[in-house]
């Protein structure tokens, strides 16, 4: 199992491009995530989805689309990048069903570092 | 993260024990975990509490839940360079999105 991938590792926009960011999972999750880090803050949800052809806002959405046309795929885009965007960028998976204690444990990828000029 | 709250920065010597502490808001979380991320890396999970807990240890880990406080602090016995890390706590709240919400991150520097 390769678990969460994302695709690309780094990338340097200028003000104005756009770009999608890809996240993978092969452990059949319902849930995914994308969630941005940034110095000093912890991650703050972007954007999520609960199941294939399904997404959400998180609590910083706004400047980001995301799709999922397939279960296994998450992206998120960027219509317009802004310098406030430059970040960390983490997608996460979880299961959907209640096996407690671990229902929220979430699997992370290894981030996608962005810097827009 | 401003619901969930950490100091940012702890300095401990290879040997010592460690201790990371938390604070957050929400009495209706479910779990509270304890995540690490490593220089360049994802977050991986460290370990959880359930809320009706007021401690779990595992092997070098303990967390103390003070549920009253809202405290969870995490203990890291001996600690190892290769611990030296971001931990990140987060709290679950039942919701249908079943998302985390994340403290701003401890990093821990261990000197040799």
């Amino acid at each position: 199992n390769a678990g969460v991938t994302q695709t690309p590792k780094f990338r340097v926009l200028k003000t104005g491009q756009s770009m999608t960011l890809l996240c993978a999972q092969d452990m059949n999750h319902e849930y995914m995530y994308w969630y941005r880090q940034d110095p000093g803050m912890g991650l703050r949800l972007i954007h999520y989805s609960v199941g294939e052809g399904t997404t959400a806002k998180g609590e910083v959405p706004d400047g980001y689309n995301v799709s999922r046309l397939k279960k296994q795929n998450f992206l998120l885009g960027l219509e317009s990048a802004a310098p406030s965007q430059t970040s960390v960028y983490f997608c996460a998976s979880s299961h959907s069903l209640d096996r407690a204690p671990r229902t929220y444990e979430q699997y992370f990828g290894p981030g996608t570092r962005l810097t827009v000029t | 993260g401003e619901d969930v709250e950490q100091s940012l920065f702890l300095s401990v010597r290879e040997g010592d024990s460690s201790v990371i502490n938390c604070t957050y808001t929400d009495s209706s979380s479910t779990y509270l975990y304890w995540y690490k991320q490593e220089p360049g890396a994802g977050l991986q999970l460290l370990t959880y509490i359930f809320s009706n807990m007021d401690m779990k240890q595992d092997q070098r880990l303990t967390v103390l839940l003070n549920k009253k406080d809202k405290h969870l602090s995490l203990r890291i016995a001996d600690t190892q360079t290769g611990d030296s890390a971001i931990y990140f706590c987060a709290e679950s709240r039942d919701t249908g999105r079943r998302a985390l919400t994340f403290g701003s991150g401890t990093r821990l520097q261990v000197q040799p």
